[in-house]
């Protein structure tokens, strides 16, 4: 069974980076999948924010690049997301998942996060 | 940007069947993906590829995606089905609607 965990601080100060990992059980992250975050802030809707392959290929919300990384750390299983330049409006609870990314007969993606971890909320506040 | 619209709030009475509309431009080009929140939880997926259920999701959730329309169907909905519901799908990057609340009562 697939077992994901965030950690990471629970209040960030503006214009500051924020940094949150992501432990994977249950299954090695170089054995297949896209990996990556989602947020919701309070009372909201879901945000994605990006996916990465263990191999490189990466993809991030267009609304948030330039100021989005995800990494992976195959030798220790899990993954990160650094989120720079915070203002309150990045107040969310973030959550790790992992992505499914196929190719639709189309040539599109196909979407689908099948395991999430429980979510930590980070709060943006001087 | 791309946009997938759906219904703030549905009510259903239990017992009866909730349809969850999510509405894009050539949706039905698209596979759609539906997820199930619960209070206070992670989501968690309910439906992918517009009609496949993963292991583990009861039989009364089914999709369905045609022209820019795709629907969630629940029948026969229960209590333990309140929950917010949310589509995805891709066009350049995955997009989220923006969640229905449903309400059984």
């Amino acid at each position: 069974q697939v077992q994901m965990q965030e950690s990471g601080p629970g209040l960030v100060r503006p214009s500051e980076t924020l940094s949150l990992t992501c432990n994977v059980s249950g299954y090695s992250i170089i054995n297949g999948y896209f990996w990556g975050w989602v947020r919701q802030p309070p009372g909201k809707g879901l945000e994605w924010i990006g996916c990465k392959y263990h191999r490189g290929d990466t993809y991030l919300n267009p609304s948030l690049k330039g100021r989005v990384t995800v990494s992976l750390d195959t030798s220790t299983n899990h993954f990160s997301l650094k989120l720079s330049s915070l203002t309150a409006a990045d107040t969310a609870v973030y959550y790790c998942a992992r992505c499914f990314l196929g190719i639709s007969v189309s040539g599109s993606r196909d979407p689908n996060f099948d395991y999430w971890g429980q979510g930590t909320l980070v709060t943006v506040s001087s | 940007s791309y946009d997938l619209t759906q219904p703030p709030s549905v009510s259903v009475s239990p017992g009866q069947t909730a349809s969850i509309t999510c509405s894009g431009d050539d949706l039905d080009r698209k596979y759609v993906s539906w997820y199930q929140q619960r209070p206070g939880q992670s989501p968690s997926l309910l439906i992918y590829r517009d009609t496949k259920r993963p292991s583990g999701v009861p039989e009364r959730f089914s999709g369905s995606n045609a022209g820019n329309t795709a629907t969630l169907t629940i029948t026969g909905a229960q209590a333990v089905d309140e929950a917010d519901y949310y589509c995805q799908a891709w066009d350049s990057s995955t997009v989220f609607g923006g969640g229905t609340k449903l309400t059984v009562l």
